[in-house]
């Protein structure tokens, strides 16, 4: 079962920035928090991951919360280009931890309104 | 760098027949991954392995095998498909580590007849 929780879709604005939830309320302290997005039926696409601090890189922003149970990730200025099926999953930090953590759930469907 | 690369894109089979779908990375990384998607679902990891020679079984390996004689390539095989096995295969790797992203292939388009 995945361990994370998602909307099933959002709407925005394009120019807007787009916030996108995700609940992780067991999530362990060795757990990463990644985000993906998967456009049409393409490969998912990574985004960016945490393990504590907020992270910031040239697609999006991961605010994630004091208590490690919940994240946010942020696509400052949404474009058209940004409709997709975004997916939020935890992993443990472990050599050889096998499968633990790559479940993706159904994500949720983010559409950018024109 | 080529990263992940799936081949066939797309493939028709009659119930019965098999198959091998082939991923190759081009990244020295030790895991790979297989995971099927089926319409309007999320991703179910099918079989994985973490190393050459090394294989294991995910959330969904019933009717799928697997075999990584290279550490480049993991192959997935179907040896008598199924109509429920018509989905959208990915293939995927990185680094084994929960810092390491996943990279992934643009798919096999599966219908089975």
């Amino acid at each position: 079962d995945a361990k994370t929780t998602q909307p099933p879709s959002m709407d925005c604005a394009e120019g807007r920035a787009a916030n996108l939830p995700c609940n992780h309320s067991t999530i362990s302290g060795n757990e990463y928090v990644y985000w993906y997005r998967q456009i049409h039926s393409q490969g998912p696409q990574y985004i960016i991951h945490g393990l504590k601090n907020n992270e910031t890189n040239e697609m999006a922003s991961l605010i994630i919360t004091e208590d490690r149970k919940s994240s946010t990730l942020i696509l400052p200025h949404a474009t058209l280009r940004d409709t997709a099926v975004y997916y939020c999953i935890v992993r443990p930090d472990l050599w050889g931890g096998g499968a633990d953590g790559l479940t993706f759930g159904k994500g949720t469907h983010l559409i950018i309104q024109p | 760098n080529a990263g992940v690369t799936q081949t066939p894109k797309f493939r028709v089979l009659k119930t019965g027949q098999s198959m091998t779908l082939l991923c190759a990375q081009d990244m020295n990384h030790e895991y790979m991954y297989w995971y099927r998607q089926d319409p309007g679902m999320g991703l179910r990891l099918i079989h994985y392995s973490v190393g050459e020679g090394t294989t294991a079984k995910g959330e969904v390996p019933d009717g799928y095998n697997v075999s990584r004689l290279k550490k480049q390539n993991f192959l997935l095989g179907l040896e008598s498909a199924a109509p429920s096995q018509t989905s959208v295969y990915f293939c995927a790797s990185d680094g084994g580590r929960g810092r390491s992203p996943l990279h992934f292939g643009n798919g096999t388009r599966l219908t089975v007849t």
